[in-house]
């Protein structure tokens, strides 16, 4: 069975400093593991995935399979940045998503 | 807009009346994905379909649900005697077939059973 656990439900931080999102999976094949946002009164939308390897928005996240993480991590936090953010993970053969319980990012100016 | 649709927005029903939510996805995808998020949660995965084809059901998915996409455009999803418990947001999802390709979310059903 997949799982993805966030441990934080509200992670408030002021503009400016460096942010830290934390997720951790369980599973026991290779999975994809994704970034989903949903900013206010927005439908939910795609922020990263780690085959990417990409930065979108300021935002990187490193896959460490030896502790089963998957955190997203910004260097500097704008208030633009606040939102509600879905770690997810897909495994199988028909990419069924499996989310997490959702952090919501308040960004203080 | 050529995002994907969900109709209607909002529902409110008594309970052991039956409710249909349909999906509209983006017009060249073929997989299609319904899952329903409650509070202070996150969504849930319900089914898959690839093209007209229902490929995988949650155990969230009781007799009392049912989905179809009979001509692999768009999707109804059905529940019948609601519950209490069946209040959520029912979010609909589509992508292409292209290897793993991005999920597209439509903006969701809430539903509120009285």
């Amino acid at each position: 069975a997949q799982r993805v656990t966030q441990p934080e439900k509200l992670l408030s931080v002021f503009k400016g400093a460096p942010v830290e999102l934390k997720c951790n999976y369980s599973y026991s094949g290779s999975p994809e593991l994704f970034w989903y946002v949903q900013y206010s009164r927005q439908r939910l939308q795609l922020l990263l995935r780690h085959i990417s390897r990409e930065s979108i928005k300021g935002f990187t996240a490193d896959l460490n399979k030896g502790e089963t993480s998957f955190h997203l991590k910004k260097p500097f936090a704008q208030e633009e940045d606040s939102a509600m953010y879905y770690c997810a993970l897909m495994a199988g053969g028909y990419q069924k998503v499996t989310f997490g319980t959702g952090t919501k990012l308040q960004v203080i100016p | 807009d050529t995002g994907v649709s969900q109709d209607p927005r909002h529902k409110i029903t008594k309970r052991g009346q039956n409710v249909t939510f349909r999906c509209d996805p983006i017009s060249e995808h073929n997989r299609l994905y319904w899952y329903r998020q409650t509070l202070g949660q996150g969504p849930e995965f319900l089914t898959y379909f690839q093209n007209e084809a229902q490929l995988e059901k949650s155990r969230l998915l009781s007799d009392r649900f049912s989905a179809e996409r009979p001509k692999g455009s768009f999707s109804t999803l059905e529940i019948q005697r609601t519950e209490q418990g069946d209040s959520a947001m029912y979010l609909c999802a589509s992508s292409s077939g292209r290897g793993t390709a991005e999920q597209y979310f439509g903006p969701g059903t809430r539903l509120t059973v009285t």
